[in-house]
């Protein structure tokens, strides 16, 4: 079955950078872009970005442009996800989510399944 | 501040009907699909129902989507008590370069 599973939690101080990974099973990698989405305690669902897993071409949501990284590895069928500079409202549940549909950015999409997420707490 | 406006809250009695609704603009629900997500407390969300009212296999009929415009509504017939969740909708927008949005969430409760 298809599977998502994240990496563990993690205690970082400001300033500081984290990097979470997504490791996918259960079917072909490269064939589905993979998205990042973050939630805040007790607050809503923010969308960060996109990977391809093919190419490794990536699109990231305005607000975190210049602080995000996205990558793979498809040797281990791995996604990562970077946040630099890391500040107290960066504290979050992070997940990852593989596209599904005809293609990114055609307003047809939606993501299925989700990882489990990963916690990040930021403080000092 | 969430781009799709959604209530905070929504209840109902066991066996009740309830709706959700969510309100966008011309860049997102007026002009792209509309998906529902299903967060039961302490769990990731789950695809609930995709493409405006496409159901996923496995997800009860009970759950039906609708949109009409800039506008999109989520029911729920037959409520059960383990259907209480947070109730996300979320579109593609167009404007800036593209970029994924979500309401803020519905919770949902069974009296």
């Amino acid at each position: 079955q298809v599977q998502l599973v994240q990496s563990g939690t993690e205690v970082k101080k400001p300033g500081a950078s984290v990097k979470i990974s997504c490791k996918a099973s259960g079917y072909t990698f490269s064939s589905y872009y993979m998205h990042w989405v973050r939630q805040a305690p007790g607050q809503g669902l923010e969308w960060m970005g996109l990977i391809n897993p093919s190419g490794g071409s990536t699109n990231y949501a305005q607000k975190f442009q210049g602080r995000v990284t996205m990558t793979r590895d498809t040797s281990t069928s791995t996604v990562y996800m970077e946040l630099s500079s890391l500040r107290g409202e960066d504290t979050a549940v992070y997940y990852c989510a593989r596209d599904r549909g005809p293609s990114p950015g055609t307003g047809l999409n939606w993501f299925d399944p989700w990882g489990q997420g990963t916690l990040v707490t930021v403080s000092s | 501040q969430s781009v799709l406006t959604q209530p905070p809250s929504a209840s109902g009695t066991p066996g009740q009907r309830v709706t959700i609704s969510c309100s966008g603009s011309s860049s997102n629900i007026g002009s792209a699909a509309v998906n529902w997500y299903q967060q039961l407390p302490g769990t990731a969300p789950k695809l609930l129902i995709h493409s405006n009212n496409q159901r996923p296999s496995g997800v009860p009929d009970r759950f039906s989507g609708s949109q009409s415009g800039t506008s999109a509504s989520l029911a729920i017939s037959g409520l059960q008590s383990e259907d209480e969740a947070d109730y996300y909708c979320a579109a593609w927008d167009d404007s800036l370069n593209g970029y994924w949005v979500f309401g803020g969430g519905t919770k949902l409760t069974v009296l």
